[in-house]
């Protein structure tokens, strides 16, 4: 079945650093690939998506790049601010499929 | 424009009591998703509807949940009897099912603790 993987956390940095979280899936198909950020206290947000190889998603700074050839679709962002420390889920959705599988969420913490 | 609303944001209950989740979804969209969070398991797909009608309760834990989903505007979580592993927090999300892609709107949440 479809699955997603993403990196263990917590991840913690300085504000300006940059950020990396891998994600890789497993799926038949050709899945809509998604970020998800939830801020403390809230329901999730979605970040960015990407339909189909080589798309590029972008928003708020943040940027991922749907990978066939590796599976992957990890989020990157060249500098963090503290307003960014959240929990950050890589999904996908199958082809045919309503259904969103998560990952299990990787908390990143951004300290001035 | 009102996002997908859920009440109550917070319930506190004993063991033994039924427990009731709303969710009101985003006007226009046709589906609409009960997930739950936790520690330890992440966050689950409880089920899923289209049209109002129920198209995967696969990952309903027991048969002590249901759900309903009465109309396009309302939908229901219960729990009954509830436990202490009950204890979570719910979301309900919905989308618009016929677009390019499908994106799917989180609620803020409900949070169940069962004593």
């Amino acid at each position: 079945g479809n699955s997603v993987t993403q990196m263990e956390g917590p991840v913690t940095l300085s504000e300006e650093a940059f950020l990396t979280i891998n994600c890789t899936y497993t799926a038949t198909g050709y899945p809509s690939l998604f970020w998800y950020v939830q801020y403390p206290g809230e329901g999730l947000q979605l970040l960015l998506k990407a339909t189909k190889a080589d798309d590029k998603g972008s928003n708020k700074g943040f940027e991922a790049t749907y990978r066939k050839e590796t599976t992957s679709f990890h989020l990157e962002k060249g500098s963090v601010q503290v307003s960014d420390s959240a929990v950050y889920f890589c999904a996908l959705r199958g082809g045919g499929s309503e259904k969103l599988v998560f990952g299990k969420g990787t908390k990143l913490t951004v300290n001035p | 424009d009102a996002g997908v609303i859920q009440s109550p944001r917070h319930e506190v209950t004993e063991m033994g009591q039924e427990v009731t989740l709303r969710c009101k979804p985003i006007s226009g969209h046709n589906s609409l998703f009960w997930y739950r969070q936790t520690m330890m398991r992440g966050l689950e797909l409880l089920i899923y509807f289209n049209n109002n009608v129920p198209i995967d309760d696969s990952g309903m834990p027991e048969d002590r949940f249901s759900a309903k989903m009465p109309n396009a505007s309302f939908s229901t979580l219960k729990i009954q009897p509830s436990e202490p592993r009950d204890s979570a927090v719910y979301f309900c999300a919905s989308s618009y099912t016929g677009g390019p892609v499908e994106t799917q709107y989180f609620g803020p949440g409900t949070r169940l603790l069962v004593l």
